[in-house]
């Protein structure tokens, strides 16, 4: 069982590349969800799933896609890469919407 | 919207002692959860204790318990007996019972720092 799996870890982008993060879950949770976590901000919300087929936006989903294929696996797409999306990552699941597993992040840097 | 305030940016406390962190929040909605997160240095997030709006009965985890004060719209957290392993930011976060999905509003954070 290895929880909440986030791939990359690290990743240095260039302005205008587009690039996706994994995530995949293998608890059978059915929400996930996508924050960023930026200095004094807390984390906000980019999007998120009820289920697989099903997802919505969150506060800040400008210049992130999602789609929820299978259950496990929940990918954010990044389309065209700017400096403002230099943030860490991170995704989380829950079997409920009240307990929320989250991954390890993934540092992302847009130069 | 909702918003969750941490007025803390950091705090410490010596080993063994008791610290209280600081939560407020905005709502006009009566169901509603709360949440602490703790992120230590590994940076992942692990849930600390979640608060139930409409339970009058301040929720407790072992050395960790929360003073809710719905009226106030505030949600402190309670630290006994402090550990090294305690040092880490801590993050008070919202949820909205009426909404689909787990969107929860995060404070700011808190870093908290136990001292030998």
């Amino acid at each position: 069982n290895a929880g909440v799996t986030q791939t990359p870890k690290f990743q240095v982008l260039k302005t205008g590349q587009s690039m996706t993060l994994q995530c995949a879950q293998d608890m059978n949770h059915e929400y996930m969800s996508w924050y960023r976590q930026d200095p004094g901000m807390g984390l906000r919300l980019i999007h998120y799933s009820v289920g697989a087929g099903i997802t919505d936006q969150g506060e800040v989903p400008n210049g992130y896609n999602v789609s929820r294929s299978t259950t496990e696996d929940f990918p954010l797409r990044l389309l065209s890469a700017a400096p403002s999306q230099t943030s860490v990552y991170f995704c989380a699941s829950g079997l409920t919407r009240d307990i929320q597993y989250f991954g390890a992040g993934t540092r992302l840097s847009v130069l | 919207a909702q918003t969750v305030t941490q007025s803390q940016p950091e705090m410490s406390v010596q080993e063994a002692e008791t610290v209280t962190l600081s939560c407020t929040y905005d709502t006009s909605e009566s169901d509603y959860y709360l949440f602490w997160y703790k992120q230590p240095p590994s940076r992942q997030m692990i849930l600390v204790i979640r608060q139930e709006a409409y339970k009058q009965q301040n929720a407790t985890e072992n050395r960790f318990s929360v003073n809710f004060q719905k009226a106030a719209k505030s949600f402190s957290l309670k630290i006994s007996d402090s550990q090294l392993g305690d040092a880490a930011m801590y993050f008070c976060a919202y949820r909205s019972a009426e909404t689909s999905g787990s969107r929860l509003t995060f404070g700011e954070g808190t870093q908290l720092t136990v001292n030998p």
